[in-house]
């Protein structure tokens, strides 16, 4: 299986920081990648796929790069209703694998 | 609008067995490959299972932690894609989810990610 681990599990920041998580894949999954993003009691919400295309209806203030095994997600400008726990995940093979989360908290 | 509403949760005691349903609208059913997925209280996202459209096969996929135990099917007529879950652990209460999962062209292939979430439906197995 492909495990997949991001960093950091957790971070604070202010609104208005730019904030930037990643995430790594134990094998090459070319640009086979999500990022979504879940409030707390609420269902996941695609936000990226394929490495760095978004999600119709999702703001320009998200995006993500990489390819193989290192990526990245970056929130531009932090605003209060992007505090979240943000999830990667592949699905370049059976079984689709997680990353651990990182949560992004209010400084 | 496109949405998914997954039913069918509640207690249910370990051995047991239970059917969740994830019932589509917005879009034609029949042309997706759909997932369902599950977190158990405080944890992340797991991926259980998949199943493809009919159009490529309405074959399946599992995680080893389900398989064998779970089975997943859809009734494209009503729009529904069910979880049939058997042999019931503890380890197995979690929110469910399902998702509607789209077919895309990668660099090196067809690729599906999921792109709808319904809202959940809790499972609790416990005696």
């Amino acid at each position: 299986d492909i495990q997949m681990a991001q960093s950091p599990s957790s971070l604070s920041a202010s609104v208005g920081d730019r904030v930037t998580i990643t995430c790594r894949a134990s094998q090459g999954i070319s640009n086979h990648l999500a990022w979504f993003q879940q409030k707390p009691g609420k269902a996941p919400k695609s936000l990226i796929y394929a490495a760095s295309s978004l999600q119709s209806g999702v703001p320009s203030k998200f995006s993500g790069s990489g390819s193989g095994t290192d990526f990245t997600l970056t929130i531009s400008t932090l605003q209060p209703e992007d505090f979240a726990t943000y999830y990667c995940q592949q699905y370049k093979n059976f079984p689709w694998t997680f990353g651990q989360g990182t949560k992004v908290e209010i400084k | 609008e496109v949405q998914l509403v997954e039913s069918g949760g509640g207690l249910v005691q370990p051995g047991r067995s239970l059917r969740l349903s994830c019932t589509a609208s917005g879009f034609t059913f029949g042309d997706y490959a759909m997932s369902w997925l599950r977190q158990a209280p405080g944890k992340g996202l797991e991926w259980v299972g998949f199943i493809r459209s009919k159009d490529h096969g309405g074959t399946t996929e599992y995680a080893a932690s389900v398989k064998g135990r779970f089975t997943i099917s859809r009734d494209d007529s009503k729009s529904i894609a069910y979880l049939q879950m058997n042999s019931l652990k503890t380890e197995d209460t979690a929110v469910y989810y399902c998702t509607r999962d789209l077919l895309i062209l990668g660099p090196t292939g067809y690729y599906y990610y999921m792109d709808v979430w319904g809202r959940g439906t809790a499972v609790t197995v416990s005696s």
